[in-house]
């Protein structure tokens, strides 16, 4: 079954910073992966997602992703944060049958003036 | 706005009770999942649903059970109610059954008293 981990619960910067959420999965075939946003009271919004081909994928809002297969890694990036940022983030791996999604644990973004 | 209606927004019950989410996915798509967010599970997938047909299951409870229409709106049933079952329930849609980024409604948060 596949897994994923965020290991940071919570973090926070300073806003013009720059930003990475680390995220690790666990799964036997070639994954496909998505970031989303929740901002309070809100619901999931889709940030990016990782299907095949290019290992750097762009998503809305400035933000980017890496995925590193010898590191099972998709840790989310961007290069200036704004007071806006602040929410939790979610990485998720799809699975095949269906793609249902196994969640991570979150991180909680918190961006100091 | 991800196009995923959920209602009702808010839902109080007392223990013992059973009800009904409804979710209507975004226009074209075919496949709803059902997912469940509490404090101490995360975001955990129950069920999803292809044109009407039941694709996969997750951590769904023998007392909990959905359905999809011909109209493609789905329902999930809750019934005797326990005071764990207090969550965010999220509703997602997609295009297809498989590798297809998922849009999140904006859940219905329930309250068992």
């Amino acid at each position: 079954a596949q897994s994923v981990t965020q290991p940071d619960i919570h973090i926070t910067v300073s806003e013009g910073a720059s930003l990475e959420l680390r995220c690790n999965y666990s799964y036997g075939a070639t994954p496909y992966l998505f970031w989303y946003v929740q901002s309070p009271g809100q619901g999931l919004q889709l940030l990016l997602k990782y299907f095949s081909g290019d290992t750097l994928v762009q998503g809305i809002k400035g933000f980017e992703a890496e995925f590193k297969r010898s590191q099972s890694s998709f840790n989310l990036r961007k290069p200036s944060v704004h007071w806006s940022d602040a929410a939790e983030y979610f990485c998720a791996v799809g699975a095949d049958a269906g793609n249902m999604l196994t969640f991570g644990g979150g991180t909680r973004l918190m961006v100091k003036p | 706005d991800s196009g995923v209606t959920q209602t009702p927004k808010h839902l109080i019950t007392a223990t013992g009770q059973r009800v009904t989410l409804r979710c209507s996915p975004r226009s074209g798509d075919l496949s709803v999942y059902w997912y469940q967010q509490s404090l101490d599970q995360g975001l955990q997938f129950l069920i999803q649903y292809y044109n009407g047909e039941e694709r996969a299951k997750g951590n769904i409870l023998e007392r909990f059970s959905a359905q999809q229409f011909p109209d493609l709106h789905s329902e999930l049933n809750l019934s005797s109610l326990e005071l764990g079952d207090s969550a965010l329930y999220f509703c997602a849609s997609s295009v297809g059954d498989g590798t297809y980024e998922q849009y999140f409604g904006p859940g219905t948060r329930l309250t068992v008293t």
